[in-house]
């Protein structure tokens, strides 16, 4: 079965520093991989996404993530925050071992942005 | 073109009263979910619709029904309110041959 666990619940950096948002995810096949960011009391909106057309993937405001087979992770990363990145990040994986398509969320991380 | 809509964005209810919660799309999906929101565990599928007409079972679906009389809508009820389904519901979509699903804002629900 399809799994994902996100590394760190909370994530502090200060404003012009580098994000990193650890994922790992666990496969019996070539998964789909997405990032969802959820600002305060919104929804959830699409980052990036990941189908195995190439390892890095660009995604909306700056933000990219790195597909590595061999260490089962994708992290996200951004080179420098800024105030309206603090928000939720869900990372997710697709699974079809249901005969549907299914998403699997992980726990999400906090990420604070200080001036 | 609104995307994935729901009705309404905040509710409060006692123990024991019932509602339902409406999901619209206009983007002629096949697929529709329900999820439910609390913290530090994600989002978690209640339901789910692989086309009009039909539903089926997700993680967490004791508690709640839903029906997909229309493509366009999935409703999720809740016959008999208890606190432990206080938390933020998500609908979303999702077409036939892509995996990426399109979410609404949410509803807020709480039971005292």
């Amino acid at each position: 079965a399809q799994s994902v666990t996100q590394l760190d619940s909370h994530v502090s950096v200060s404003e012009g520093t580098p994000v990193l948002l650890r994922c790992n995810y666990s496969s019996s096949y070539s998964p789909s991989l997405f990032w969802y960011v959820q600002h305060p009391n919104k929804g959830l909106q699409l980052l990036l996404k990941y189908t195995s057309a190439a390892t890095l993937v660009k995604g909306i405001n700056g933000f990219e993530a790195e597909f590595k087979k061999s260490e089962t992770s994708f992290h996200l990363t951004k080179p420098s925050a800024h105030m309206s990145d603090a928000a939720e990040y869900f990372c997710v994986v697709s699974d079809f071992s249901g005969g549907y398509n299914k998403l699997i969320f992980g726990a999400g991380t906090r990420l604070a942005v200080h001036p | 073109n609104a995307g994935v809509t729901q009705t309404p964005k905040f509710r409060v209810l006692k123990t024991g009263q019932s509602m339902t919660l409406l999901c619209a799309q206009d983007m002629n999906h096949e697929y529709m979910y329900w999820y439910r929101q609390d913290p530090g565990m994600g989002l978690r599928l209640i339901h789910y619709s692989v086309g009009e007409g039909t539903t089926a079972k997700g993680e967490v679906p004791d508690g709640y029904n839903v029906s997909r009389l229309k493509k366009q809508n999935f409703l999720l009820g809740l016959e008999s309110a208890a606190p432990s389904q206080t938390s933020v519901y998500f609908c979303a979509s999702t077409g036939t041959f892509t995996d990426t699903q399109y979410f609404g804002p949410g509803t807020r629900l709480t039971v005292l």
